[in-house]
């Protein structure tokens, strides 16, 4: 059972439209990403959000944005999407403290721009 | 049930040792696509490997290399001669095709640490 939920599964939408990605964690980690993951499968790091402090790539263009109530949920949102936007956004957690490691991803978010 | 499964959560080794994480997939589709990713701290995901059930497509060569066998559905990562800087997570994933939603499946990780 997975422990990162992204809403929704797949989304269609027009260029220009607004859309909002929701992910939560309920593992109790303290840093969250959303990735890109473009048609050659790789993936692009775009956010990390990490007790409050956001780290942004900055060829993340600015339409993209996160929003993030605490450190259990990161949404992203795309202002005006346009149809490069068309990919699978894959949403992830991680907890680094001393010796233990744990990065789990969530099933994606497929996003389809007309 | 997973489909891409890797038993091993954490390893560690010694710097100039030779390695190899399993990962095991399940599939029913004849084409497919099979990665290893590297994970870093700084939240980046690099792509190490590409393979395809019929050729190898290596993104990432050097001291990479896997050993795939198709029938055992069963893709590992070898990476020779560790160096501290191989620390990190590693990553298995599977994209299956016809795939209505593109998605890669990714297996839980195999956190390695490398000791000089």
């Amino acid at each position: 059972e997975t422990a990162v939920f992204q809403t929704p599964n797949y989304h269609v939408t027009q260029v220009g439209n607004e859309v909002s990605f929701n992910c939560k964690q309920t593992l109790g980690h303290d840093t969250m990403y959303w990735y890109k993951q473009d048609s050659k499968k790789l993936l692009k790091i775009m956010f990390s959000y990490n007790n409050k402090q956001l780290i942004v790539n900055e060829t993340v263009p600015r339409r993209f944005s996160p929003q993030s109530s605490d450190k259990a949920h990161l949404n992203l949102r795309i202002k005006s999407v346009e149809p490069e936007d068309s990919a699978v956004y894959l949403c992830a957690s991680s907890l680094n403290r001393g010796r233990s490691y744990e990065q789990y991803f969530g099933p994606g978010t497929r996003l389809t721009v007309l | 049930a997973q489909k891409v499964i890797q038993v091993w959560s954490t390893t560690s080794r010694q710097e100039g040792e030779k390695l190899t994480l399993d990962c095991s997939y399940k599939t029913s589709q004849v084409l497919y696509h099979l990665f290893w990713y590297k994970h870093l701290l700084s939240g980046e995901m690099v792509l190490l490997i590409r393979q395809m059930p019929s050729t190898i497509a290596i993104e990432r060569s050097g001291r990479y290399s896997v050993v795939f066998q198709k029938s055992r559905k069963s893709i590992s990562l070898v990476i020779s001669t560790l160096q501290p800087d191989d620390s990190g997570k590693y990553f298995c994933a599977l994209w299956e095709h016809p795939s209505n939603t593109d998605k890669v499946v990714f297996g839980t990780g195999t956190r390695l640490q490398v000791s000089p």
